[in-house]
């Protein structure tokens, strides 16, 4: 069965700093892999995604992951943090063939201190 | 904005209640799916319908159901309710029935809460 692991519950950095989130799945083929964020109150909003082709992937607000398939990782980062990043940021793996549901990890919490 | 809708965004009731939480896909989009977040249990997937027809089953319990209208709008029913059930319930649509590319959007959510 798929799964992913977020080793970081909570993380805080500086306004500024670079911002590295950690994500690890477990999956037998080639994953589907995506980061969402939550703002507070908010829904989920995606990020990226990775399919196949380039491990590097861009996403919005500034966002990049890297797929590692030798380290079955999939980590977030962005050069420097703004405060509004402050949120709740998950990876997730999924869907592939028949199986349509998102396995989501249990979420990195971002702390942004000014 | 994703373009998926869900209503109510607050819904308190009782132990023992029945509540309907709704949802609208994107336009075109012709998955939904159902997903419950808590604290203990994390985000989980409950069921996925495609075209009015289920498609796939997750952690959902007997005392939940949900279905899927001809206009593409789905409905989570939820019955019995316990305390345990207080949690954000997520509605995500997609283009297709599931997939490489077919990417998930989500909507705001319906925060219950069962006193």
């Amino acid at each position: 069965a798929q799964s992913v692991t977020q080793p970081d519950i909570h993380i805080t950095v500086s306004e500024g700093a670079s911002l590295e989130l950690r994500c690890n799945y477990s999956y037998g083929a080639t994953p589907y892999l995506f980061w969402y964020v939550q703002s507070p109150g908010q829904g989920l909003q995606l990020l990226l995604k990775y399919f196949s082709g380039d491990t590097l992937v861009q996403g919005i607000k500034g966002f990049e992951a890297e797929f590692k398939r030798s380290q079955s990782s999939f980590n977030l980062r962005k050069p420097s943090v703004h405060w509004s990043d402050a949120a709740e940021y998950f990876c997730a793996v999924g869907p592939t063939g028949t199986a349509s549901k998102l396995t989501f990890g249990t979420g990195t919490r971002l702390q942004v201190t000014l | 904005d994703s373009g998926v809708t869900q209503t109510p965004k607050h819904l308190i009731t009782a132990t023992g209640q029945r509540v309907t939480l709704r949802c609208s896909p994107r336009s075109g989009d012709l998955s939904v799916y159902w997903y419950q977040q808590s604290l203990d249990q994390g985000l989980q997937f409950l069921i996925q319908y495609y075209n009015g027809e289920e498609r796939a089953k997750g952690n959902i319990l007997e005392r939940f159901s949900a279905q899927q209208f001809p206009d593409l709008h789905s409905e989570l029913n939820l019955s019995s309710l316990e305390l345990g059930d207080s949690a954000l319930y997520f509605c995500a649509s997609s283009v297709s029935s599931g997939g490489a590319s077919d990417t998930q959007y989500f909507g705001p959510g319906t925060r219950l809460t069962v006193l």
